[in-house]
C-alpha cells in the first residue's frame, strides 16, 4: 500500500521568506513516481513536478526547488522568496508504476495550506 | 498543451437526483480516472478505467456510481441517487500507456447536493 504524509497542515510566512513543505512517502515498489500539485483557491490542480524513483537529482525551477531523498523517503518542496501568489494548498502525491506501463492510482497527501502574508 | 476538459464546472442538484459529470480526456491517452475531493480534504481515488472496463475502484465507488465511455472522446461519471455527502470536487484524469507520463488532471467539477 502506498501512503503520503504531509505533516504540516498550515504554514504562514511573510512575503520574501523561504518556505519548505515536507513530504514523506511509503511504498513497497522500487519503481514509483512522485508529484507536487498546487491547488489555488479556484480549486483546480496545477501540476508542478513529476519525479521518478530512479532520479534523485534535485531540481530547480525558478523560485521552486525539490529535494528527493530515497534514504529518508522524502520529497520536500522549497519556495524561495515567497510571494502572495504562492498562497495555495500544495499536495504531494505518489504513484506506483507497474512494469510495462498501465494504469496508475495516484495517492495524495492531505495537503499543506500555505499562506503568504504581504 | 493538451488538456483534460470537464463539464460543467459547477453543478447543483437536489438530493436523490441523478447527475452525470462529463470529461474529455487527452486524445491519445488510454487510461482514465475519477478522483474526489470533499471540501478541505485530500484528493481521493475513485476509479480507473481502461479498454472499456474498470481496472480498479476504491471503497468509495459503491453501487451508486458508474463510469462509461459512451463514444471515442467522452468519459462520464454517473451518480444515481445523490446524497448530501456526495458534495465535493470531482476531478477527471487521463494518462498515457507508459507509466508516470502524461498524467493530467482536469480542472474539476464542483458538485453541490442540496
Amino acid at each position: 500500500a502506498q501512503k503520503v504524509t504531509q505533516a504540516q497542515t498550515e504554514i504562514s510566512v511573510v512575503e520574501k521568506e523561504d518556505v519548505t513543505l515536507d513530504c514523506v512517502y511509503e511504498t513497497r515498489d522500487t519503481t514509483y513516481y512522485l508529484f507536487w500539485y498546487k491547488q489555488p483557491p479556484s480549486g483546480e490542480l496545477v501540476f508542478l513536478i513529476r519525479r521518478n524513483s530512479f532520479d534523485e537529482q534535485n531540481e530547480i525551477s525558478g523560485r521552486y526547488s525539490w529535494n528527493f531523498q530515497k534514504s529518508t523517503s522524502s520529497f520536500n518542496f522549497t519556495i524561495t522568496a515567497s510571494q502572495v501568489v504562492d498562497s495555495a494548498v500544495y499536495f504531494c502525491a505518489l504513484s506506483e508504476a507497474p512494469w510495462g506501463g498501465g494504469y496508475q492510482k495516484v495517492t495524495f497527501g492531505i495537503g499543506t495550506k500555505l499562506q503568504v502574508i504581504p | 498543451e493538451p488538456e483534460v476538459t470537464q463539464t460543467p464546472s459547477h453543478q447543483v442538484t437536489q438530493m436523490g437526483q441523478e447527475v452525470i459529470l462529463r470529461c474529455v480526456p487527452i486524445s491519445n491517452h488510454l487510461y482514465f480516472y475519477w478522483y474526489r475531493q470533499i471540501l478541505g480534504q485530500k484528493v481521493e481515488f475513485l476509479v480507473s478505467f481502461y479498454n472499456n472496463e474498470i481496472s480498479e475502484k476504491s471503497e468509495i465507488f459503491d453501487d451508486q456510481f458508474s463510469v462509461e465511455r459512451p463514444d471515442g472522446s467522452n468519459f462520464t461519471l454517473k451518480i444515481r441517487s445523490t446524497k448530501l455527502e456526495d458534495s465535493a470536487m470531482y476531478f477527471c484524469a487521463s494518462s498515457e500507456a507508459s507509466a508516470g507520463y502524461g498524467y493530467t488532471f482536469g480542472s474539476g467539477t464542483r458538485l453541490t447536493v442540496v
